[in-house]
């Protein structure tokens, strides 16, 4: 069973507006939210976290939006650049060490 | 600094032969993740060492996997006897002490057995 559900295989944006990616989780113990980014032929890697504690935490044209009632979390990018043209997987851990992951969200900002 | 460095990038195999990947963590870094991707399952966590010590190999597929970290800067995976189902992405991660804190991916090896 999945703890973390990224149910949008893909989004398509055109650039310069915004893009909304989604995830839902089922394990109420999580208590910390990370979004990566990974490139074709590379690893993931770490773009921006959240904490249970938090409802929102902003790096730059990337917010993260946190739902714990709807154990729900969106990953916010404004304004959309084709170099975001990426997967991006959401990520939750429950006090230790380990993640679990989504399946993915296959981003395309469209010039 | 040097990111993660996983060897080698691309392995092909037959059915039955042994692999080894390998995976040199950054430096500094306590905590190393093996993880296998497919697109049927996604990213899953193989086996995770703290301090060089398995911590917890319950994703380990099977008796075929078995991984070991002799020091803090080495790290493999092997895979013996190989199958046609154990193709995919193998990533190797690593992070620094603490809760919470960013794990830090290879580039990957992808493996195809044949």
């Amino acid at each position: 069973d999945q703890q973390v559900k990224q149910n949008s295989p893909s989004l398509s944006v055109q650039e310069g507006r915004i893009s909304i990616l989604n995830c839902d989780y089922t394990n109420s113990m999580f208590d910390y939210f990370l979004w990566y980014k990974k490139y074709p032929a590379e690893g993931p890697t770490f773009l921006i976290s959240i904490s249970s504690i938090k409802d929102k935490n902003e790096d730059g044209r990337f917010t993260v939006f946190l739902n714990k009632s709807a154990k729900h979390l969106s990953l916010h990018i404004v304004p959309s650049q084709p170099g975001d043209s990426a997967v991006y997987f959401c990520a939750a851990g429950a006090g230790s060490y380990q993640l679990t992951f989504g399946k993915g969200t296959k981003l395309s900002v469209i010039p | 600094d040097a990111g993660v460095i996983q060897s080698p990038r691309h392995e092909v195999t037959e059915m039955g032969q042994e692999v080894t990947l390998r995976c040199k963590p950054i430096s500094g870094h306590n905590s190393l993740f093996w993880y296998r991707q497919t697109m049927m399952r996604g990213l899953e966590l193989l086996i995770y060492f703290n301090n060089n010590v398995p911590i917890d190999d319950s994703g380990m597929p099977e008796d075929r996997f078995s991984a070991k970290m002799p020091n803090a800067s080495f790290s493999t995976l092997k895979i013996q006897p190989s199958e046609p189902r154990d193709s995919a992405v193998y990533f190797c991660a690593s992070s620094r002490a603490g809760a919470k804190n960013i794990q830090y991916f290879g580039a990957g090896t992808r493996l195809s057995v044949l």
